[in-house]
């Protein structure tokens, strides 16, 4: 399937440290976004990034694409305890029509202590 | 972004009962919206997807007759999980896109936590 994979699976860190999930994920994509969820509630959208870039940034959020290797990376910077919560990474697959369905990845839960 | 509510945010009901869950979008022509489920600690898995006015497309190994979904207008959708058992018990969570805008952005509800004992 295209579900993609994330890792670690969990991740702990002290406030103010930088945190780096990983997202690998399997057939050729349209872009790949990242999602956060607090734990019980819905998803938000945290950034986009498209097929043909590699690099993008949002606020302490860096998002990185290697489309030769079907990986992504999220770095949030100077992590703060309010950044508590699980990352999915999600794709569109290529040629996937207008639908454009997502999928998401396993997700990464992290856990920032103040 | 869209604005996308979900009723009821949570739900107890005994096994063999019918429940049914409705997304809005409150400020957003949704021409096509999904749902997905997500059990505990696990991620979200697409079920189904639905346009307006038109027959909902699941994804394989969910039932169509026990998950009924329908899209009634740009911002309404209605899932009814029919004779629900404990197994069914997730979170189930809809989003909402605009084709028309070809925009790649969805916009999430805040879910329905289903409980059947």
């Amino acid at each position: 399937s295209q579900q993609g994979e994330e890792d670690p699976q969990a991740l702990s860190i002290q406030e103010g440290e930088n945190a780096t999930m990983n997202c690998s994920y399997k057939t050729s994509i349209n872009n790949l976004q990242w999602y956060r969820q607090n734990s019980g509630r819905g998803l938000v959208h945290l950034i986009l990034i498209r097929s043909n870039e590699r690099e993008k940034h949002s606020g302490r959020l860096r998002v990185t694409l290697d489309t030769s290797k079907k990986s992504s990376s999220l770095l949030i910077t100077a992590s703060r305890a309010a950044d508590t919560a699980s990352y999915f990474c999600a794709t569109v697959p290529m040629n996937s029509g207008g639908y454009q369905k997502v999928t998401f990845g396993t997700g990464t839960k992290l856990q920032v202590i103040p | 972004g869209a604005v996308v509510s979900q009723h009821p945010s949570w739900v107890i009901c005994k096994s063999g009962t019918s429940v049914k869950i409705e997304c809005r979008s409150l400020d957003f022509q949704a021409t096509t919206m999904f749902w997905y489920r997500q059990f505990p600690k696990q991620s979200l898995m697409l079920m189904a997807t639905s346009n307006e006015g038109s027959k909902a497309t699941y994804e394989q190994g969910v039932e169509k007759d026990k998950f009924l979904i329908n899209h009634a207008s740009l911002t309404l959708s209605t899932l009814t999980v029919t004779s629900a058992h404990p197994e069914d018990s997730s979170f189930y969570i809809c989003s909402v896109k605009d084709l028309r805008n070809l925009g790649d952005t969805q916009y999430f509800g805040p879910g329905t936590r289903l409980t059947v004992l």
